[in-house]
C-alpha cells in the first residue's frame, strides 16, 4: 500500500539550514506537502508541489521533488526558533479518494540559539 | 485568517460511553474530514464528507463512528461505544476543493480523547 517515511529527528543551530527529507512509494501521487506542527496546535499547511515540478520556492522554504527516486525534500533557509516543530510530509493520488492524504510519522526539528 | 475551530481540546470519557468530538470548518470550504493520530504513530485517514454524505471511509472507519452535519456550520464526529484504542488526537479539517484535484486542507488544532 502507499506509504510515506521521514527521519524522526533533526537538530540544527539557528541561521543554519534544515533540509527535511521524505519518501513516498505511490508513483501516482500528483500532489505532495508539507505541514507544520507546533506544540498544541494543528497542521498547518506549509507548501505543496505538483508532480509536474521539480522545485518549488517560497520564501525561506524551497521544495525539492524528484519523482524517480520518489524523494521529496523541505529545506528551511536561515533556520530561526520559531521554526522548531514538527514537520509532516504527505502525499496524495490522482482520482479516486477526495481527502485521504497518507502522512508520514513527522519529523521533530529542534533549533538550537 | 479564517480558522477550522474544534472543541473540545481534550475529552476524557470511560470505555463503552459515546463521544462527540465537534469542527467548525471553513465557512466556504465544500469538504470536510476527520483524522487521527494515536500517539507516536501516523496521522491517518478516517472519512471525507461532501455534499451531505460520507464520500470516502478508511478501514478504521466502522459502525461506531458516524459523521454528521447539523446545521450550516458544524461538523460532528460521533464514536458510539468507546474502546481504549479509540485514544487519540483527532482533526478535523476542511477544504474549499476536493484534495484529490489539489484542494488544500486546513486542520484544526485537535481534539485529544482519552478513553479511560
Amino acid at each position: 500500500g502507499e506509504d510515506v517515511e521521514q527521519s524522526l529527528f533533526l537538530s540544527v543551530r539557528e541561521g543554519d539550514s534544515s533540509v527535511i527529507n521524505c519518501t513516498y512509494t505511490d508513483s501516482s501521487s500528483t500532489y505532495l506537502y508539507w505541514y507544520k506542527q507546533e506544540p498544541g496546535a494543528g497542521l498547518q499547511l506549509l507548501t505543496y508541489i505538483f508532480s509536474n515540478m521539480d522545485m518549488k520556492q517560497d520564501q525561506r522554504l524551497t521544495v525539492l521533488l524528484n519523482k524517480k527516486d520518489k524523494h521529496l525534500s523541505l529545506r528551511i533557509a536561515d533556520t530561526q526558533t520559531g521554526d522548531s516543530a514538527i514537520y509532516f510530509c504527505a502525499e496524495r493520488g490522482y482520482g479516486g479518494s477526495q481527502g485521504n492524504l497518507i502522512f508520514g510519522k513527522g519529523t521533530k526539528l529542534s533549533v538550537k540559539p | 485568517e479564517p480558522e477550522v475551530t474544534q472543541t473540545p481540546s481534550h475529552q476524557v470519557t470511560q470505555m463503552g460511553q459515546e463521544v462527540i468530538l465537534r469542527c467548525v470548518p471553513i465557512s466556504n470550504h465544500l469538504y470536510f474530514y476527520w483524522y487521527r493520530q494515536i500517539l507516536g504513530q501516523k496521522v491517518e485517514f478516517l472519512v471525507s464528507f461532501y455534499n451531505n454524505e460520507i464520500s470516502e471511509k478508511s478501514e478504521i472507519f466502522d459502525d461506531q463512528f458516524s459523521v454528521e452535519r447539523p446545521d450550516g456550520s458544524n461538523f460532528t464526529l460521533k464514536i458510539r461505544s468507546t474502546k481504549l484504542e479509540d485514544s487519540a488526537m483527532y482533526f478535523c479539517a476542511s477544504s474549499v476543493g476536493a484534495a484529490g484535484t489539489g484542494g488544500k486542507l486546513f486542520f484544526g488544532s485537535g481534539t485529544q480523547l482519552s478513553v479511560l
